[in-house]
């Protein structure tokens, strides 16, 4: 299926410093979602944004919901070891969800 | 949020097997969804797997390749058949949350833990 448009591929931050990842695509969606993946687990739902300018923090993760309804962002405050892993987001309307291709999270001390 | 137990979290096949994968819900679910995800890839929806009926494949896959059954609405389970190499990968069951408030509609989607097979 058609996937979104994630940026960027990869990061290599910094502990403290912060990080900045987007999703954008050509649909419209009613619901954009950010997940974690940690290597062979499954995906874990991080942020879930429900309406279009929506901006929801979850401790250092902040997402919005972009006006147009066709991207998103996700901000990670002061970085630490753990926040490594794969950062997906997700956009889903009427039981579709089309998923971006991932931002690796690297954390160095 | 519902959990999702999945297993085997992770297995090592021979060529030509056939590994049955099974996922449980804590709460009857409508939407149940299963995904494959190989290395460095991101999420590929395999089917719906639906309750009492036939699963409904996406475009690539395959019943014969990826039998799936759904006795109930906690329940579910997929086969990969036949496995070849190219079968390496991990794979996700999943379920819909719905938020329904009036004129908003929403959806989230909750992952299992994953089952990542080799095969060799």
């Amino acid at each position: 299926g058609q996937q979104l448009n994630q940026s960027p591929q990869s990061m290599f931050i910094q502990e403290g410093e912060d990080v900045s990842m987007n999703c954008t695509s050509s649909s419209i969606f009613n619901t954009w979602l950010w997940y974690k993946q940690d290597p062979g687990e499954g995906p874990v739902l991080l942020i879930a944004l429900y309406k279009a300018g929506e901006l929801t923090s979850n401790g250092r993760l902040t997402a919005q919901f972009g006006i147009t309804r066709k991207d998103s962002f996700l901000n990670i405050s002061a970085s630490i070891p753990s926040d490594v892993g794969i950062y997906f987001c997700a956009g889903a309307s009427w039981g579709k969800f089309q998923f971006g291709a991932g931002t690796q999270v690297v954390v160095t001390p | 949020s519902a959990v999702i137990s999945q297993k085997p979290s992770r297995d090592i096949c021979q060529r030509g097997t056939s590994l049955t994968i099974q996922c449980q819900v804590d709460s009857q679910v409508t939407m149940m969804f299963w995904y494959r995800q190989q290395p460095g890839q991101s999420l590929t929806l395999i089917a719906t797997a639906n309750q009492g009926s036939e699963a409904t494949y996406e475009s690539g896959f395959v019943i014969d390749k990826f039998p799936i059954s759904r006795p109930n609405l906690t329940f579910s389970t997929l086969t990969v058949s036949n496995m070849s190499p190219e079968d390496s990968s991990i794979y996700l069951c999943s379920v819909v949350g719905f938020r329904d408030r009036g004129n908003e509609y929403n959806e989230k989607l909750f992952f299992g833990s994953g089952t990542q097979l080799s095969v060799l």
